[in-house]
């Protein structure tokens, strides 16, 4: 099954507490993204990685940071610094960055912190 | 800022009726794109339309492009109570894809 993962689904945890968000992808796609989705929002770019070991900010990286080790793999880390965590998060790959291009998203995480 | 932004916010109707979402836009663009989101998924993508195109077909859905009105609709013809979901629009004027908010599509059965 070719596609993307994310993991977990739902996820809790305490203020204060930093937390790493999985994302995978089988596509062999070379560009990954990080999204976040408020309630009845539209998706606003965390952060977004064009190549292995390369990444750049979006529109919303404070708080957030990323690796890009594997081509598989964009894990995002959502640290105490960021103030309003709780988000459901979205992560898509695409063949490259190009916008021509559409982008796959996986089945989201919800994060919760209390 | 929102570079696209999606008309009507909500949108309720009977299925088999038609459903049509607009999205403006406000810078020029090379494609535009749309998507669907089902409650608590991921989005999937139904359509891309290039700004030399005007209208796009694909099964029940129908996109069109008006580049001087810098404006999109898509069209759901003949709905189902599964297509009840989110449809966002989507644009790159800085090479990044920019989504609306989205219009809440309910198909009553």
């Amino acid at each position: 099954d070719g596609g993307i993962t994310q993991s977990p689904k739902y996820l809790f945890r305490k203020e204060g507490q930093n937390v790493t968000l999985s994302c995978e992808q089988n596509l062999n796609h070379d560009a990954m993204y990080w999204y976040r989705q408020d309630p009845g929002q539209g998706l606003r770019l965390i952060y977004y990685s064009q190549i292995v070991n390369d990444f750049q900010k979006g529109d919303i990286a404070e708080g957030y940071s990323v690796s890009r080790e594997k081509k598989e793999s964009f894990p995002l880390t959502v640290t105490s610094a960021q103030k309003n965590p709780t988000a459901f998060y979205l992560c898509a790959s695409s063949m490259s960055q190009s916008v021509s291009y559409e982008q796959y998203f996986g089945p989201g995480t919800r994060l919760t912190v209390t | 800022s929102q570079q696209g932004e999606e008309d009507p916010q909500a949108l309720s109707i009977q299925e088999g009726e038609n459903a049509t979402m607009n999205c403006s836009y406000k810078t020029s663009i090379n494609n535009l794109q749309w998507y669907r989101q089902n409650s608590g998924r991921g989005l999937v993508h139904l359509i891309l339309i290039r700004s030399n195109e005007r209208e796009k077909h694909s099964g029940r859905l129908r996109v069109t492009l008006d580049t001087s009105k810098k404006s999109s609709s898509l069209l759901i013809t003949a709905s189902r109570a599964a297509d009840t979901a989110s449809y966002f629009c989507a644009t790159a004027p800085g090479g990044k894809l920019i989504f609306g908010q989205g219009t809440e599509l309910s198909v009553k059965p």
